[in-house]
């Protein structure tokens, strides 16, 4: 089966632009998460659907961060206006919707590598 | 306040030992435990995982041990290769209502010597 896409790979942008992350998850997989990723750091999660519906988006900076997932498949992850401390990798990944022990394992994109000058 | 710790930022092996990363975390209420590999420019991938009612799982090459008293688990890679060099996080499962939270290690960069 197709991985998870995610485009674009890299982006560089000044502070202040704007920026948006694309990501397509797996065939059927009704999970979907996004993960900021700083070097050095383990993924942070920064919301997460279910479908079209947000379960949990506690640690999105609502002020600055916008995420959507449109008819439940693909999902755009925006910035808007960006600061320095925003550069890192943000990664997508999803996981089935059922519940037991392989709804836990997360398949992840190649992430995007986000520089901010 | 970080629920899962990585100590050890790197660790170099040789070629055909045995590698042993380790985790510790501070939550006894976590349910599940999961080692991720991640190779540079790619997302992580998931290597194995082991439930907190368990104390060992083995798949091939790998097993993860887990001791809930001491609040640890470790990876070992027997015998390690070198397509073993990656970096491994650790992650634990956080239930929050309906729905869980993968929380998250630093990371361990493995190194294996030729």
């Amino acid at each position: 089966e197709a991985g998870v896409a995610q485009s674009p790979r890299y982006k560089i942008i000044e502070k202040r632009q704007s920026v948006a992350f694309w990501c397509n998850p797996i065939s059927g997989h009704a999970t979907l998460y996004w993960y900021q990723q700083i070097l050095g750091q383990g993924p942070k999660l920064l919301i997460q659907f279910q479908n079209n519906g947000v379960v949990d988006d506690s640690q999105l900076p609502k002020d600055r961060f916008s995420a959507e997932r449109l008819k439940g498949v693909d999902s755009t992850l925006k910035i808007q206006p960006a600061k320095l401390e925003d550069s890192a990798v943000y990664l997508c990944a999803s996981s089935r919707a059922t519940w037991g022990r392989r709804a836990y394992e997360q398949y992840f994109g190649p992430g995007t590598r986000l520089t901010v000058t | 306040d970080q629920q899962v710790k990585q100590n050890s930022p790197s660790l170099s092996v040789q070629e055909g030992r045995i590698s042993i990363l380790n985790c510790d975390y501070t939550n006894s209420m976590f349910d599940y435990f999961l080692w991720y590999k991640k190779y540079p420019a790619e997302g992580p991938t998931f290597l194995i995982s082991i439930s907190s009612i368990k104390d060992k799982n083995e798949d091939g090459r790998f097993t993860v041990f887990l001791n809930k008293s001491a609040k640890h688990l470790s990876l070992h890679i027997v015998p390690s290769q070198p397509g073993d060099s990656a970096v491994y996080f650790c992650a634990a499962i956080k239930f929050m209502d309906s729905n869980y939270q993968l929380i998250w290690g630093a990371g361990t960069k493995l190194i294996i010597k030729p």
